[in-house]
């Protein structure tokens, strides 16, 4: 099997407060790890990609000072939202890229944020 | 472009009946991985099945089969004897260049499906 941890499933917390997310890979190792965006009815939207042992690469128009990620083992990848704001508020999910052999993200199964 | 179209927003099927999701996708590569994801209203995305581009045979998982047409660029998602559980949003998904790691996924719109019974 190929067993993705994400924690925790809902937060909620006040107007410029950190939070931390974290995705952890159960049964097997991950290299790389992506964090996704998703706002209701619509598609995945990518972040950014969490290579262990290195800094994360983001996507166009994700701000690297407000989504800190943290990658430091083969098996947990952490994204915190720092200072959050209302507009922050979305549906956070990870996956975990299993290397063999099909190259298969399996997914965790997601943080509601809601930001007050 | 669209490198992924699922053009079909909302599906309605009839308990176990067949039901087939449509996907396209647009790529120059040679090399490349077509996937489906299912999402039920709790927010986990399910893996349900792959496809790699030079695999001669329509892949198949259980109930799940992927109808792969290269030349039409086509990857439709075939679930037979539909049940009240496979009520949930679907995404086609495609990898393009695989590397040994880190190879991002680009998804489709996604369709929601509805099982009648």
């Amino acid at each position: 099997g190929a067993v993705v941890s994400q924690h925790p499933s809902w937060v909620i917390c006040k107007s410029g407060t950190s939070v931390k997310i974290e995705c952890r890979s159960l049964d097997f190792q991950a290299t790389t790890m992506f964090w996704y965006r998703q706002f209701p009815k619509q598609s995945l939207m990518l972040m950014a990609t969490s290579n262990e042992g290195s800094k994360a690469t983001y996507e166009q128009g994700v701000e690297k000072d407000k989504f800190l990620i943290n990658h430091a083992s083969l098996t947990l990848s952490t994204l915190t939202v720092t200072s959050a704001h209302p507009e922050d508020s979305s549906f956070y999910i990870c996956s975990a890229e299993k290397n063999s052999p099909k190259n298969i993200q399996y997914f965790g199964a997601g943080t509601r944020l809601s930001v007050l | 472009a669209q490198k992924i179209t699922q053009t079909q927003p909302g599906m309605f099927v009839q308990e176990k009946e067949a039901v087939t999701l449509d996907c396209t996708y647009d790529t120059s590569d040679q090399s490349y991985g077509l996937f489906w994801y299912k999402q039920p209203s709790s927010g986990e995305m399910i893996f349900l099945i792959y496809q790699g581009s030079y695999d001669e045979q329509n892949a198949t998982e259980g109930r799940y089969s992927l109808n792969f047409q290269k030349a039409r660029k086509s990857a439709n998602l075939v679930i037979s004897a539909s049940q009240l559980g496979d009520s949930a949003m679907y995404f086609c998904a495609m990898r393009e260049a695989a590397m040994e790691y880190g190879n991002k996924l680009v998804f489709g719109a996604g369709t929601i499906l509805r099982v009648k019974s």
